[in-house]
């Protein structure tokens, strides 16, 4: 079975301040990783994902993530934060193959002036 | 199209009642998804579809939930006899096939969710 640990369940930051928020997930077989983002009562937004070929993945608002699989990590980054990144930040993998998302508890990113 | 419908938004429900949520997809995706997310939780995996046919259940969908899709459009969950347990959000979700048939190289979609919550 697979499973997503997200290390950090909250993570404080001050405004314009790098931030990197850790996720590592654990599988017998190759799968696909991905970043979500949830803004308060809201669904689910793609941050970015990671499916083959270069491992230091682009997504929107700024965010890049790095797929390390000798670490079985894919840690989230941005080398400045804004207000409007609050939110709750999901990792999570998908074997390949298969349909269903396996996600991590969430980080709670909070951002201070 | 706007994207994933769900409806309602909230509903508040009296513990032993049925309740019934609706999941509209984006029109063109075959596929779609059911998850439940707790308080402080990630989501979790309920069911999933392929047009009509239910091919994905997971052991958190007890007998008392049931899901359907009779003409592989929009998606109904029903849950009967709700506990307070069944508090959560309930997530949907939907893709499509990567028009080259690869179709690992797809991304879900989410709705905004219906908050259920059983007093």
């Amino acid at each position: 079975a697979q499973s997503v640990t997200q290390l950090d369940s909250q993570v404080p930051v001050f405004e314009e301040a790098p931030v990197e928020l850790r996720c590592n997930y654990s599988s017998s077989v190759s799968v696909y990783l991905f970043w979500y983002v949830q803004y308060p009562n809201q669904g689910l937004q793609l941050l970015l994902k990671y499916l083959s070929g270069s491992t230091l993945v682009k997504g929107i608002n700024g965010f890049e993530a790095e797929f390390n699989k000798s670490q079985t990590s894919f840690h989230l980054r941005k080398p400045s934060v804004h207000i409007s990144d609050t939110a709750e930040y999901f990792c999570a993998v998908r074997i390949q193959g298969a349909q269903k998302l396996v996600f991590g508890q969430g980080t709670r990113l909070t951002i201070n002036p | 199209d706007t994207g994933v419908s769900q409806n309602p938004r909230h509903k508040i429900t009296k513990r032993g009642q049925n309740v019934t949520f609706r999941c509209d997809p984006i029109s063109e995706h075959n596929r779609l998804y059911w998850y439940r997310q707790t308080l402080g939780q990630g989501p979790e995996f309920l069911t999933y579809f392929q047009n009509e046919a239910q091919l994905e259940k997971s052991r958190l969908l007890s007998d008392r939930f049931s899901a359907e899709r009779p003409k592989g459009s929009f998606s109904t969950l029903e849950i009967q006899r709700t506990e307070q347990g069944d508090s959560a959000m309930y997530l949907c979700a939907s893709s499509s096939p990567d028009l080259g048939g690869r179709q690992w190289n797809t991304e879900a979609f989410f709705g905004q969710g219906t908050r259920l919550t059983v007093v």
